[in-house]
Order: structure tokens, then sequence, then C-alpha cells
């Protein structure tokens, strides 16, 4: 069984720009969430995906969006880049549905200039 | 969403036994406790959870007081690997699936 993986793992990127990371989930896990880390804090949740529907949403503006697929990977599509969007933004998959144990990646780590 | 308190850092000295504590004075009869660590440089790892019970598993053992109110995470032998940073998260299963991370205690190991 692989884990959950995260590309790319690194990116660099302009304000204004836009920005698609993504994630494959663990084999059969149905549900994936997605979180932003900034630096020195705990991550913050940003939405969640239960078979290809949103979930639940934290604090962050339309500018923030997703997508997951049918073999239950994901995308995570940030418009509009902000100076502020630079983090580690990690995703996290569960097999069982959304209130089952979270499997986290090692995250993209994004930095806009 | 019910808050939860941890000391910013502890340290402890290899293969001596580790007691990370967790205050959730607000927590409600539906939250669970869960812990996870994040190494450097890596995502969050699933660590240990509980409702009312202590619990075992590989990794750690969780004690939870009776009133609910606090916890506390205990690795039996601390080993270099071990230093991390350990969230301590109620989640709320009627509520959805979100993690509600805090600040988390930062633990280092000395060999």
């Amino acid at each position: 069984e692989t884990g959950v993986t995260q590309s790319p793992t690194h990116l660099i990127k302009t304000r204004g720009q836009q920005v698609t990371l993504r994630c494959s989930s663990q084999s059969g896990h149905n549900t994936v969430s997605w979180y932003q880390q900034a630096l020195g804090q705990g991550p913050q949740f940003i939405f969640q995906y239960y078979r290809e529907e949103e979930n639940g949403r934290g604090n962050f503006p339309p500018r923030f969006s997703g997508l997951q697929f049918p073999n239950y990977s994901s995308e995570l599509n940030v418009n509009a880049l902000e100076l502020d969007d630079s983090a580690l933004y990690l995703c996290a998959s569960s097999l069982e549905g959304p209130t089952d144990t979270q499997y986290f990646g090692p995250g993209t780590r994004l930095t806009v200039l | 969403d019910a808050k939860t308190t941890q000391p910013n850092s502890m340290e402890s000295n290899e293969e001596e036994p580790v007691h990370l504590p967790c205050n959730h004075s607000t927590i409600s009869g539906t939250d669970y406790i869960h812990w996870y660590r994040q190494l450097p440089s890596q995502g969050p790892e699933y660590v240990i959870h509980g409702l009312t019970s202590n619990v075992n598993n590989r990794m750690a053992s969780l004690a939870i007081a009776e009133d609910r109110k606090s916890s506390t995470l205990i690795l039996h032998r601390a080993t270099l690997r071990d230093a991390a940073v350990y969230y301590c998260i109620l989640r709320r299963y009627n509520q959805g699936g979100k993690l509600i991370f805090g600040q988390g205690t930062e633990l280092s190991v000395k060999p």
C-alpha cells in the first residue's frame, strides 16, 4: 500500500498568478482533506472532499477551490495568489469516510514572491 | 470549536519516558481526543486517539482524566526519532471530519 503523495514538492509563484497542487490518496481512500500550514503554525483546515463532493470548508476565500476525481486523487487550486499564501499545503486521505483517521502527505511548499 | 492548551516545548532524554500534557477544559461529550505528531519536514502523523478510557498502541499510550478535561500522551521510551511537534486535537464527529490544530508541543530528545 503506497502512502499519500503530493506534487510538486516545491513551487515558486508570483503574486496574482494561479497554482494547482495535486494529491494522490492512499489506495481505496474516499475522503481527502486539504490544510495550509504557515511557518511555525499548526495546519489550518481548508476543505474536505468525500466521494467527489465538498464536505466541509474552513475559513478560506473562494479563490481556494478543489476537486476530487473518481480515482480519489485531488487538486487544490488557488487563484490570484497573495504573499500570505506562502505556506506548506498538506493533503490527508481517509479510508472510511470523513471521520476516519487522516493520513497526511509530505506537503507542497509554495512560495509567493 | 473546543480548544486545547499544550506547553510550547518540552525536553526529554533518550530512552526515558515522556509525558506530554494537554488541557481541554471545554471538551464536550462527543469530542474524541486525538494526537498527531509532525516530524521535521514531514506531514502530520496519526499517533493515537480515545474518548473516555485509556488507550494503548504500538506508538504510545493515552491517559484520559476521569473528568476528561485533560489528557496525557505517554511515550514509554523516547528515541531521537520521536523529536517532533505533538498536537492534541479535539474532534467532534457529528460536525464533520476537520482536524483543528493548535500550536502543539515541540519535543526535543537529547542523546
